[in-house]
């Protein structure tokens, strides 16, 4: 267990709906970023909240969002879903040293849009 | 622009054979930091080695060994006498900013008992 825990694990779901991705980081760490795996794109970058404030932003689509809560838990937003959004979604978390002192990465929600 | 090149998509060996991950890079950053993680088929994302810029020392870790070289911006990693339980995807990355990291297409690495 790496003490990055992202519910639920799997979700399958029609286009067009809205789905909420959540993310509990490590206990300590400030710092929530979500990467969405696809087989074409590989690992993507999609946003970054340091102790509730975005620090900064990848490539994530406009029907994408995300919140990081007072709590610390962070949840990814996925809107108007359409079949090229299946992917595997991560939430990584890290201290406040921030991306150059590495993640630790939850085990990914694995999202299939039908 | 890419940041991190793995050259390899995938890569064969049979189980005992020494096998060579290849990963280059791009920065313009003096202060960066060269990560591996590792990808089995249960799919999450293990932490292997992180190296900061400064630091060209060569690494080992049992069988496990990485070759650090900025003059051809490459952070390659060996495995020595491979085993079937190393068959994973392979991922290179790159932070520079402190702010995100980029990570490299992969390599799929398969070791054939």
């Amino acid at each position: 267990d790496s003490g990055v825990t992202q519910t639920p694990k799997h979700l399958i779901t029609a286009t067009g709906q809205r789905v909420t991705l959540r993310c509990s980081p490590r206990s300590g760490d400030l710092s929530v970023y979500w990467y969405q795996q696809s087989l074409d794109q590989g690992l993507q970058f999609l946003i970054q909240y340091y102790n509730g404030e975005e620090r900064a932003k990848g490539n994530i689509l406009e029907r994408f969002s995300a919140q990081q809560f007072p709590d610390l838990h962070s949840e990814l937003n996925l809107s108007s879903l359409e079949l090229g959004d299946s992917a595997l979604y991560f939430c990584a978390s890290s201290t406040w040293g921030g991306a150059n002192y590495g993640y630790t990465f939850g085990s990914g929600t694995r999202l299939t849009v039908v | 622009a890419q940041k991190v090149t793995q050259a390899q998509t995938e890569i064969s060996v049979v189980e005992k054979e020494d096998v060579t991950l290849d990963c280059v890079y791009e920065t313009r950053d003096t202060t960066y930091y060269l990560f591996w993680y590792k990808q089995p088929p249960s799919g999450e994302l293990v932490f292997l080695i992180r190296r900061n810029s400064f630091d060209e020392q060569n690494e080992i870790s049992g069988r496990y060994s990485w070759n650090f070289q900025k003059s051809t911006s490459s952070f390659n990693f060996t495995i020595t006498a491979s085993q079937v339980v190393d068959s994973a995807v392979y991922f290179c990355a790159l932070s520079e900013d402190n702010n995100d990291m980029r990570f490299g297409a992969g390599t799929r690495l398969t070791v054939k008992p």
